[in-house]
């Protein structure tokens, strides 16, 4: 079976400094790891993902994942927080290797509130 | 990115009817179709797995009969929630993934369900 743990509920950061979303997961064979971002009473939308190749992923607005196999964690980072940022953040795996189910499984999702 | 258009984004129903939502996928053809379900303040949890030209695949401890799930073309498939009650009211979200299996998947914009 397959997991995803994000570990804080809420991250507060001030505007225009580094944030960090944290998110480890569990698979048994290759992870396909993904981050969405979701804005109140709407769908998830597609931030980056982690496939193979470089472990430092770079996505939209900004954002970038590095992916981390001996701690498995694949945690989400931006080098100056937008007041714009401030959402729910859902980290995502799935079984590359197709030993799991084919829809992701999510973590339980990170508020990230960025203070003016 | 790919689009995922879901309807309708909100409806409120009396308990004992039916509603039905309908995802499409607007400009790609995705044999495939996922349908989450989110509570207030918690993670996505999938529902089942929708297949172009045949059954469903329900998760663990999702009743089949109550959540009806068709999926007749390559761009549409539909929940329906048959004889809703309050406990149904909920937060559904499809998705689809288009091309490789790589591929992250897209998201509608969700249904806000309201049993009264």
């Amino acid at each position: 079976a397959q997991s995803v743990a994000q570990p804080e509920d809420q991250v507060n950061v001030a505007e225009g400094n580094p944030l960090t979303v944290k998110c480890t997961y569990s698979v048994s064979g290759n992870p396909y790891l993904f981050w969405y971002v979701q804005y109140p009473n709407r769908g998830l939308q597609f931030l980056l993902k982690y496939i193979t190749g470089d472990n430092l992923v770079k996505g939209s607005y900004g954002f970038e994942a590095e992916f981390n196999k001996s701690q498995t964690s694949f945690h989400l980072k931006k080098p100056s927080a937008l007041v714009s940022d401030s959402a729910l953040y859902f980290c995502a795996v799935r079984d590359g290797s197709g030993g799991g189910a084919d829809g992701l499984t999510f973590g339980k999702g990170t508020h990230l509130i960025i203070q003016p | 990115g790919a689009v995922v258009s879901q309807h309708p984004s909100r409806v409120i129903c009396k308990s004992g009817t039916s509603v039905k939502i309908e995802c499409r996928s607007l400009d790609f053809q995705a044999t495939t179709m996922f349908w989450y379900r989110q509570f207030p303040k918690q993670s996505l949890m999938l529902m089942a797995t929708s297949n172009e030209g045949s059954k469903a695949t329900y998760e663990q401890g999702v009743e089949k009969d109550k959540f009806l799930i068709n999926h007749a073309s390559l761009t549409l498939s539909t929940l329906t929630v048959t004889s809703a009650h309050p406990e149904d009211s909920s937060f559904y979200i499809c998705s689809a993934r288009p091309g490789t299996m790589t591929g992250e998947l897209f998201f509608g914009e969700g249904s806000r369900l309201t049993v009264l």
